[in-house]
């Protein structure tokens, strides 16, 4: 196992589109997050699993976005009608049950 | 609800100088605290950690000590090397791993 993998690295969009990231985490973690990281920021909290059940989600994820994570292994986040406003990294992290969150490569939104 | 407070950058040092970057948390319950390094182009890297007061992280010659009593984990490293080049982030897990609050993040650049 290489680590946390997301798909795609880059999207770019038109405003207005939907767009949906994969992510793959290490696959003995039952703990799966999404952070939005802006240009600048630190990362910040959108969603978290722990297997299939998604038991916090944050202010910031409006009704136009969603995440999903069937069977409790990879996970998907979705974005509906996207707004330039959403340009942004997206960032996956997964943990064990108690420790440090390994984080994926993240995937870069543009939309334009 | 929790939050992390580090010093704004960015840092710019000398080869070989002294490094310090400074962390403060606000948390309910006893966090455990970590340090991320996020170099150009990369994803966020585990840099070290700490799980309970008075513990000591350290890695590749980076030290951090978790003081409970003033709420602190500042970085610290001894000689700087232009490698070193990258955004730190300081971050809290609550009691329960729920969730990673991160910093703003300190922009260091070392030169040679």
């Amino acid at each position: 196992d290489t680590g946390v993998s997301q798909d795609p690295r880059h999207k770019i969009t038109k405003r207005g589109q939907n767009v949906t990231f994969r992510c793959d985490p290490i696959s003995e973690h039952n703990r799966l997050y999404w952070y939005r990281q802006t240009l600048g920021q630190g990362p910040e909290f959108l969603t978290y699993f722990q297997n299939e059940a998604q038991l916090e989600k944050s202010r910031l994820l409006s009704d136009r976005f969603s995440a999903e994570r069937p069977k409790g292994s990879f996970s998907t986040l979705e974005i509906q009608r996207t707004e330039q406003g959403d340009s942004a990294m997206y960032l996956c992290a997964s943990s064990p049950w108690a420790g440090e969150a390994f984080f994926g490569q993240g995937t870069r939104l543009t939309v334009v | 609800g929790d939050s992390v407070t580090q010093m704004e950058g960015p840092v710019t040092l000398s080869e070989e100088a002294f490094l310090t970057i400074n962390c403060t948390y606000t948390a309910t319950g006893y966090p455990s605290l970590f340090w991320y390094v996020q170099y150009p182009g990369e994803g966020l890297q585990l840099l070290l950690k700490a799980t309970k007061a008075d513990d000591k992280g350290s890695n590749k010659g980076f030290e951090a000590t978790y003081r409970k009593e003033t709420t602190s984990f500042h970085l610290e490293k001894g000689s700087v090397q232009v490698s070193d080049s990258a955004v730190y982030f300081c971050a809290l897990s609550s009691d329960y791993g729920q969730n990673f609050v991160f910093g703003p993040g300190t922009r260091l650049s070392v030169l040679p």
